[in-house]
């Protein structure tokens, strides 16, 4: 168990809708990373936060919008869905800023389909 | 920008066997890090080995070792002594410390442990 919780594990919805998928870090982790597994594209980074605000942002559609709360979970909105957006969405957790140990902690993802 | 290369996208090993994973980078970067993950079929992803560029010497967890070769920009995981729990996908990663430690992840390789 990494410490990292992810909901909902599994979501299928259908297109143009919108969903939230909630991340809570491990405890004491002041960074949050927002990671998408499709089949052809391997792991995709989409967005990190630092202690509420956002630190780093890779290839993350308009569509799709982050937070990071005070109580630091944070949770990844994804909206007007499309076909293509059905992957699997890792949320990870790290320290701080800088995660020199080199790890991060990944949660389960969360498997989303979108029909 | 950084890139991580893993040319194989699927292996196979004898239980007991050694196997040899590929990955190669690009990055102008003196100073970073690399790793190894893994995700099993459970989809937890884990870290199995880091190795920071300023270390000469190859990082080794138990079984698994890396061959680093920095200049070559070149990182391979050796398993020694392969067994059906090493079945997953394996992920090589670089990440730059101090610009918001964005993660570069390959594509991942596919190993399987014959039995």
């Amino acid at each position: 168990d990494s410490g990292v919780t992810q909901t909902p594990k599994h979501l299928i919805t259908a297109t143009g809708q919108r969903v939230t998928l909630r991340c809570s870090p491990r405890s004491g982790d002041l960074s949050v990373y927002w990671y998408q597994q499709s089949l052809d594209q391997g792991l995709q980074f989409l967005i990190q936060y630092y202690n509420g605000e956002e630190r780093a942002k890779g290839n993350i559609l308009e569509r799709f919008s982050a937070q990071q709360f005070p109580d630091l979970h944070s949770e990844l909105n994804l909206s007007s869905l499309e076909l293509g957006d059905s992957a699997l969405y890792f949320c990870a957790s790290s320290l701080g800023q800088e995660p020199n140990t080199g790890e991060l902690f990944f949660g389960e993802g969360s498997r989303l389909t979108v029909l | 920008a950084q890139t991580v290369t893993q040319s194989q996208p699927e292996m196979s090993v004898q239980e007991a066997e050694t196997v040899t994973l590929s990955c190669t980078y690009d990055t102008s970067e003196n100073n970073y890090y690399l790793f190894w993950y893994k995700q099993p079929p459970s989809r937890q992803m884990i870290l199995v080995i880091r190795q920071e560029a300023y270390k000469q010497q190859n990082a080794t967890e138990n079984r698994f070792s890396v061959n680093f070769q920095k200049a070559a920009k070149s990182f391979s995981l050796k398993i020694s002594d392969s067994q059906l729990g090493d079945t997953a996908m394996y992920f090589c990663a670089f990440m730059k410390p101090n610009t918001g430690n964005q993660f570069y992840f390959g594509t991942g390789t596919s190993l399987t442990v014959i039995p």
